[in-house]
């Protein structure tokens, strides 16, 4: 059974590097799916960030590409997203989640249980 | 970037009543490349449909997808306690790959 898990800090000050990594298990995240990250905002809808595939291509949201940073471990099968200058509006519940398979446009499936990380002084 | 129009906002419905949500996209989306994702307060989003009409696993048969030209339809024949929820499609045609809104769908 594939599981993901988020960890990281849950709040950052405003101007520094959001950074969070997630863990696979019962999957290897090197046979063929690409692996992304979404967020939510408190009591909004949902927003792709980014996606990697093990071989370290990566395809990232355009409106956040020039601060984000997705990475992968795959001798720890995980993978990690760093966020950086980051403001209050990047409040949010991040998810990591398995994504289409040798093909960077798929669903999400499945997701981690998310990781709620809040931008204040 | 394709938009995707979620309607109605809000649903309010009884169980065993039929439901039926909307979701327009703003360009041709190939049937292919549209999926439905439920979530419950406090979870995480959970895979319902991909491929417009392709039920994810363990979903049950009272759960269906269709499409024509642009608008998308999931359609929840007789509904049930969980199914209250919120819910959200998702094209994964051409990057950046977007949600729509969602939809609240609340019990009557």
């Amino acid at each position: 059974q594939v599981q993901l898990q988020e960890s990281g800090p849950g709040l950052v000050k405003p101007s520094e590097t959001l950074s969070l990594t997630c863990a696979v298990s019962g999957f290897s995240i090197s046979t063929g799916h690409y692996w992304g990250w979404i967020r939510q905002p408190p009591g909004k809808g949902l927003e792709w960030i980014g996606s990697l595939y093990h071989s370290g291509n990566t395809y990232y949201n355009p409106s956040l590409k020039s601060r984000i940073t997705v990475s992968v471990d795959t001798s720890k099968n995980q993978f990690s997203l760093k966020l950086h200058s980051v403001t209050a509006a990047d409040t949010a519940v991040y998810y990591c989640a398995r994504g289409g398979y040798a093909n960077p446009g798929g669903w999400f499936d499945p997701w981690g249980q998310g990781i709620l990380v809040t931008v204040s002084s | 970037e394709i938009v995707l129009t979620q309607s109605p906002g809000t649903l309010s419905l009884s169980p065993g009543e039929r439901a039926t949500l909307s979701c327009r996209a703003s360009q041709s989306v190939s049937s292919r490349y549209l999926a439905w994702y439920q979530q419950k307060v406090g979870q995480a989003p959970r895979l319902i449909m991909y491929g417009t009409s392709t039920r994810a696993t363990g979903i049950p048969d009272r759960f269906s997808g269709s499409e024509s030209g642009t608008d998308f339809t999931l359609t929840i024949s007789r509904l049930e306690p969980e199914d209250f929820a919120v819910y959200y499609c998702q094209q994964y045609a051409t990057s950046p790959w977007t949600f729509g809104q969602g939809t609240k769908l609340e019990i009557k």
